[in-house]
């Protein structure tokens, strides 16, 4: 086990709702990545925090965002679901921010994901 | 044109069998690689760094070809338990992870 907690482990919405995600990283652990992963691809990218902000944004539109805490928890906040925000949404901590002198420097450690259908 | 390509298989092969997955990059720029695993419905586990000089864990080997910009990754003496999706991943101000490669072993 890695010791990254997601909750919840499964929800349904339905088009048009907000919905909040939560992640509790691995002790010792100050960096928090979120991911997208439909069906059949690799996960996707949507931001990270270090030290609570933003460090780091794919490709995803603003009705996306983030919060981390000062004990390295963290949420995502998705607004007006759409049918294609289904998908299994991972957590990944890691020891150091994702950026150090513009490259990736450690490992990330995934939590077991909340899975989203959104009707 | 996506960061990571890899061939989704499906691969299917008896036990004892040696497989061995490929995974190009764009990005000459990467500085990290990583192959994970991840069984069905559940998150992706660290399998292996792969690092220039190529390593080994068990029945496991992985190597990087940096002229080519690709990645591999081999199984020798599969196992039942070996089944499950292999993601490749390179790195630059993220993690960027290929679509994954899907491997049954057959009793």
């Amino acid at each position: 086990e890695t010791g990254v907690t997601q909750s919840p482990t499964h929800l349904i919405k339905t088009r048009g709702q907000q919905v909040t995600l939560r992640c509790s990283s691995q002790s010792g652990h100050n960096t928090v990545s979120w991911y997208q992963q439909a069906l059949g691809q690799g996960p996707q990218f949507i931001f990270q925090y270090y030290r609570e902000e933003e460090n780091g944004r794919g490709n995803f539109p603003p009705r996306f965002s983030g919060l981390q805490f000062p004990n390295y928890s963290s949420e995502l906040n998705v607004n007006a679901l759409e049918l294609d925000d289904s998908a299994l949404y991972l957590c990944a901590s890691s020891p150091m921010p994702a950026s150090s002198g513009g490259t990736v420097t450690d490992t990330q450690y995934f939590g077991p994901g909340t899975r989203l259908t959104v009707l | 044109r996506k960061e990571v390509e890899q061939d989704p298989g499906p691969f299917n092969v008896p036990e004892g069998a040696t497989v061995a997955f490929n995974c190009t990059y764009s990005n000459s720029a990467s500085q990290s690689f990583f192959w994970y695993r991840q069984d069905c419905r559940k998150e992706p586990k660290l399998l292996m760094s792969v690092y220039s000089s190529g390593n080994e864990d068990g029945r496991f080997t992985a190597q990087l070809n940096r002229a080519s910009q690709y990645i591999s990754l081999l199984i020798r003496d599969s196992k039942l338990s070996d089944s499950a999706t292999y993601l490749c991943v390179t790195t630059g101000n993220q993690f960027y992870f290929g679509t994954g490669t899907s491997l049954t072993v057959i009793p």
